[in-house]
């Protein structure tokens, strides 16, 4: 079955470390995103590629990283430098531009950190 | 800037109640309007979309208009199930905005048997 897949579903992490988000998608898709969801705030876009080995900054890019070296696989990493990391991320990815944005989710990855 | 507007919840209905989810918009130009559905410690699945003025989306008995002259896209069902409790979030994409949405912070809906 085609789909986004994150992972790990949970994840724990000590202040001070790095900690990445793996996203892998199936269905050929073009352009992946990466979205931030905290309680009565909706989501916002951290980071954003459209195609490989490019990719550009969302509204709250500070103190996350991110990589496209592959048309499947839009790795994030959160440093040590985002000041409240604890939140639920969400992996989304369409198919390309020209369309009307609508967009396919992972699941999600919880952080939190201890 | 473009910005999306929901009403707050949680909303709280018996099962076989009339929903309504209040949805308005600020954008230039001719945005996508969508709603998405998200159940509890999963992601968001679409629900429906229109894509311009005078369009109604429709699916799972739920619906929504997209008016441009009061710039609202709300969400209504006739009749919810239990089934139904979820977060409803409203987004709109602007045009070449390459699926970048902009979202409602999200609205709680719980039905009780």
């Amino acid at each position: 079955d085609g789909g986004i897949t994150q992972s790990p579903k949970y994840l724990f992490r000590k202040e001070g470390q790095n900690v990445t988000l793996s996203c892998e998608q199936n269905l050929n898709h073009d352009a992946m995103y990466w979205y931030r969801q905290d309680p009565g705030q909706g989501l916002r876009l951290i980071y954003y590629s459209q195609i490989v080995n490019d990719f550009q900054k969302g509204d709250i890019a500070e103190g996350y990283s991110v990589s496209r070296e592959k048309k499947e696989s839009f790795p994030l990493t959160v440093t040590s430098a985002q000041k409240n990391p604890t939140a639920f991320y969400l992996c989304a990815s369409t198919l390309g531009t020209g369309l009307t944005g609508e967009l396919f989710f992972g699941e999600g990855s919880r952080l939190t950190v201890l | 800037g473009n910005s999306v507007t929901q009403m707050e919840g949680p909303v709280t209905l018996s099962e076989e109640a009339f929903l309504t989810i209040n949805c308005t918009y600020t954008a230039t130009g001719y945005p996508s309007l969508f709603w998405y559905v998200q159940y509890p410690g999963e992601g968001l699945q679409l629900l429906l979309k229109a894509t311009k003025a005078d369009d109604k989306g429709s699916n799972k008995g739920f619906e929504a208009t997209y008016r441009k002259e009061t710039t609202s896209f709300h969400l209504e069902k006739g009749s919810v199930q239990v089934s139904d409790s979820a977060v409803y979030f409203c987004a709109l994409s602007a045009p070449d905005s390459w699926g970048k949405l902009q979202f409602g912070a999200g609205t709680q809906v719980v039905v009780t048997p």
